[in-house]
């Protein structure tokens, strides 16, 4: 059981680059949601699933795009990069969603991007 | 609009020196306030929620509690190990935790 796990760990861009983050839960979870976390504002919600084929936007979701084909798969992708992208982002999964008990979010180790 | 502040954004204690962490939120309707520990260069380690005003958890040298303007995070007689960045959540429904900017603990022996 490896719990959520993402792919890459790290990664170097140049300005205008695309590149696609995965995530992948083993936990048979409903919900994923894809955050990043910069120095002093906490992590801030970008886009989120409430099931297989579903997405939503959450509080950043400008200049990154999601999908998920697959119920154990959220894929996050940016399309023109741009150095204010640069950020450690993180995956997590839950069965039901924050405000229903069993809603704790289990999270990833992280990507760690950089955007020159 | 919904908000989460903490305080302090870093502390420093001595193996043993119990203190506490603190939550602060402003939300129309809580949902639920979850409380995290996040360690260097890993993700988020959920260790609580609490639902209501007045609710309280424990877990080995951790206690939260509730009221309705804010959490605590109460550290008894910590060690080095409970060293980590501590984060605080809100959830106002819509499928959306709002994290607050965490707390850096530092326990030194």
């Amino acid at each position: 059981n490896a719990g959520v796990t993402q792919t890459p760990k790290f990664r170097v861009l140049k300005t205008g680059q695309s590149m696609t983050l995965l995530c992948a839960q083993d936990m048979n979870h409903e919900y994923m949601y894809w955050y990043r976390q910069d120095p002093g504002m906490g992590l801030r919600l970008i886009h989120y699933s409430v099931g297989e084929g579903t997405t939503a936007k959450g509080e950043v979701p400008d200049g990154y795009n999601v999908s998920r084909l697959k119920k154990q798969n959220f894929l996050l992708g940016l399309e023109s990069a741009a150095p204010s992208q640069t950020s450690v982002y993180f995956c997590a999964s839950s069965y039901h969603p924050p405000d229903r008990g069993g809603n704790e979010q289990f999270f990833g180790p992280g990507t760690r991007l950089t955007v020159l | 609009e919904d908000q989460v502040t903490q305080s302090p954004e870093a502390l420093r204690l001595q193996e043993g020196e119990s203190s506490s962490l603190n939550c602060s939120y402003t939300v129309s309707g809580l949902r639920g306030l979850f409380w995290y520990r996040q360690d260097p260069g890993k993700g988020p380690e959920f260790l609580f929620t609490l639902y209501s005003a007045g609710e309280e958890k424990e877990k080995e040298r951790l206690k939260a509690t509730l009221t309705k303007k804010e959490s605590f995070l109460h550290i008894t007689a910590p060690k080095p190990e409970d060293s980590a960045t501590y984060l605080c959540a809100l959830s106002g429904g819509y499928n959306k935790l709002i994290f607050g900017a965490g707390t850096r603990l530092a326990v030194h022996p």
